[in-house]
């Protein structure tokens, strides 16, 4: 079975800080996709990454980078110089490449981003 | 703007009634997935369609149901709705089988009173 773990349930920050999101998961396929997605407060879900498991180099986007590490299982997200628009409920998500291609989702961890 | 397109966004019924949502995908994405989310089972997957045949099962109930038409929109209809249904229902389309990307809609708000 595929589990997510995000353990932080909520994050509070000061603005321009550096905050990093937790996230491990479980599987037992070799071939997956992991992915973030951000849902603010007007509630819509929006795709952030993408990476499938063979591909282990961190990703930077503007103020946003992922640390994926098959060793540990974990897929973390840093935000640089957080901003309070930042604020939202980030999900971390697992999808394998058998069987149903079904997201299955952590439990989210709610950043706040104080000005 | 995702490009999908979820109709109505909030929904307010009573116990015992019966609801349709309503989901347009991202122009050339040939399956549909639904999503639940609750505050006590957070995002959970509920059915998947593929260019308008069921692909995959979730935690759907006996009382729901979806279908994928040819022009493939995507309708998931809840009937004999129970307190517990009120959630976020959301809809998600990709190009292919599941592989790509998934893209949300904006999700409907159901509350049942």
């Amino acid at each position: 079975a595929q589990k997510v773990t995000q353990a932080q349930t909520e994050i509070s920050v000061v603005e321009k800080e550096d905050v990093t999101l937790d996230c491990v998961y479980e599987t037992r396929d070799t071939t997956y996709y992991l992915f973030w997605y951000k849902q603010p407060p007007s509630g819509e879900l929006v795709f952030l990454i993408r990476r499938n498991s063979f591909d282990e180099q961190n990703e930077i986007s503007g103020r946003y980078s992922w640390n994926f590490q098959k060793s540990t299982s974990s897929f973390n997200f840093t935000i640089t110089a957080s901003q309070v628009v930042d604020s939202a409920v980030y999900f971390c998500a697992l999808k394998t490449y058998q069987g149903a291609q079904k997201l299955v989702f952590g439990q989210g961890t709610r950043l706040t981003i104080n000005p | 703007d995702s490009g999908v397109t979820q109709t109505p966004k909030h929904l307010i019924t009573a116990t015992g009634q019966r609801v349709t949502l309503r989901c347009s995908p991202r122009s050339g994405d040939l399956s549909v997935y639904w999503y639940q989310q609750s505050l006590d089972q957070g995002l959970q997957f509920l059915i998947q369609y593929y260019n308008g045949e069921e692909r995959a099962k979730g935690n759907i109930l006996e009382r729901f149901s979806a279908q994928q038409f040819p022009d493939l929109h995507s309708e998931l209809n809840l009937s004999s709705l129970e307190l517990g249904d009120s959630a976020l229902y959301f809809c998600a389309s990709s190009k292919d089988r599941g592989l790509q990307p998934q893209h949300f809609g904006d999700g409907t708000r159901l509350s049942i009173l």
